[in-house]
């Protein structure tokens, strides 16, 4: 069975570019998560979506980030405008409903922003 | 804050030798505690849990102890293997939210 799918695995762009993250969460998983990873910060959960309505998004730092899940089958995180300071790993998260304890990882983005 | 401390950071074992990671955690709401297992380049993976109602759970080479008066918990891995060089992350489950522990660098010697 295919996992958490996420694209692109690497991206590097400029300052103030917009950067567009991808996710395809396990079919049958209607719980979504994304997370940023960094040295300094671990694992933050950015936003959870619950059957494609966003639940929690405390965790998104600022207003240049957005996230979008407009299917069960696939969500979107987007930075605009990007800032050296977002440069992590970015992950994307799912689980059943009810199931959320045990969560499947996707390989990741790294993001790094010059 | 982070809510789950883990230590040590970093710890190195000989092939064959016991690798022990520690957890603590403050809030008594959180109801599940998972270890995830992180290679280089790949996304941290579900490698064993346990509810706060169980002492201990055990999974080939890996157990967690729980010690629920402690609020402490531990990731014992026997007989390390090369292949087990990772990050280990615990985490605590409450509603929706697994909050992470920082991490521990397991490197093993063969």
């Amino acid at each position: 069975d295919a996992g958490v799918i996420q694209s692109p695995r690497h991206e590097v762009t400029e300052m103030g570019q917009e950067v567009t993250l991808r996710c395809k969460p396990i079919s049958g998983h209607n719980s979504l998560f994304w997370y940023r990873q960094t040295m300094m910060r671990g694992l933050e959960l950015l936003i959870y979506f619950n059957n494609n309505v966003p639940i929690d998004d405390s965790g998104m730092p600022e207003d240049r980030f957005s996230a979008k899940m407009p299917n069960a089958s696939f969500s979107t995180l987007k930075i605009q405008p990007s800032e050296p300071r977002d440069s992590a790993v970015y992950f994307c998260a799912s689980s059943l409903f009810g199931q959320t304890s045990e969560q499947y990882f996707g390989p990741g983005t790294r993001l790094t922003v010059t | 804050q982070q809510q789950v401390k883990q230590s040590p950071q970093s710890l190195i074992v000989q092939k064959g030798g016991i690798s022990i990671i520690n957890c603590a955690y403050e809030n008594t709401a959180f109801d599940y505690f998972p270890w995830y297992q992180q290679f280089p380049g790949k996304g941290p993976a579900l490698l064993i849990a346990i509810r706060p109602d169980v002492s201990e759970k055990k999974e080939g080479r890996f157990t967690i102890s729980f010690n629920k008066s402690a609020k402490q918990f531990s990731l014992h891995i026997m007989d390390s293997q090369p292949g087990d060089s990772a990050t280990y992350f615990c985490a605590a489950h409450n509603d929706y939210k697994l909050s992470f522990g920082a991490g521990t660098t397991v490197t093993v010697r063969a």
